[in-house]
């Protein structure tokens, strides 16, 4: 089945404690993105790669990073987590050309105390 | 830049009423994708339809209807006969088409609440 993963769905961590959240898609699609949502802001984009080894911000990159070392994951690290960042993430991944079909994983909640 | 408005935060309905979730997009290119999600509360997003700028005419799915118009910058959804399952978040999105790092931009999101 054509599926994006995400681990893990819940996520409790303390202030300061690095973290990394994975994702893993097995469709060979080019590119992945991050985003954020949060209420009454929809969903934000954090980072973005367009293949391995190229990646970009989004618009609110600060407090994050991400590497594409290979092209099937893309994992999200919280370096040093702050209550800011508690929110719910989703990773997407789609074909760089032709239809844009994205398709998303099933969200990581994290709650920063 | 692109954005998107979802005016309406929330929206409560009584089963078997008809809702509109309203969509208002910016953008300064002529070639752009348009879409709706629905966020169900267990949380995962569920992709609803895709429709590209050049393609204006109305789609209906079932009980589901989107009403494209270029002139007024709107992509709006209709649920007829809503029922409780229909409760969830909806979000209008916006994908410029770019050879590269094109982004899908998402409004703010309209929860909607049927009653029985």
């Amino acid at each position: 089945e054509a599926q994006v993963t995400q681990n893990p769905r819940y996520l409790i961590t303390v202030t300061g404690k690095k973290l990394t959240v994975t994702c893993s898609q097995n469709m060979n699609h080019e590119y992945m993105s991050w985003y954020r949502q949060d209420p009454g802001l929809g969903l934000r984009q954090i980072y973005y790669s367009m293949n391995v080894e190229v990646t970009d911000k989004g618009d609110v990159p600060e407090g994050y990073k991400v590497s594409r070392k290979e092209k099937r994951n893309f994992p999200l690290i919280l370096e040093s987590p702050s209550p800011n960042q508690t929110s719910l993430y989703f990773c997407a991944s789609r074909q760089n050309r032709g239809r844009f079909g994205y398709t998303f994983g099933s969200g990581t909640r994290l709650t920063v105390v | 830049a692109q954005k998107v408005t979802q005016a309406q935060t929330e929206i409560s309905v009584v089963e078997k009423e008809d809702v509109t979730l309203d969509c208002v997009y910016e953008t300064r290119d002529t070639t752009y994708y348009l879409f709706w999600y629905k966020q169900p509360p267990s949380g995962e997003l569920v992709f609803l339809i895709r429709r590209n700028s050049f393609d204006e005419q109305n789609e209906i799915s079932g009980r589901y209807s989107w009403n494209f118009q270029k002139s007024t910058s709107s992509f709006n959804f209709t649920i007829t006969a809503s029922q409780v399952v229909d409760s969830a978040v909806y979000f209008c999105a916006l994908s410029e088409v770019r050879e590269y790092g094109n982004k899908l931009v998402f409004g703010a999101g309209t929860i909607l609440r049927v009653k029985s």
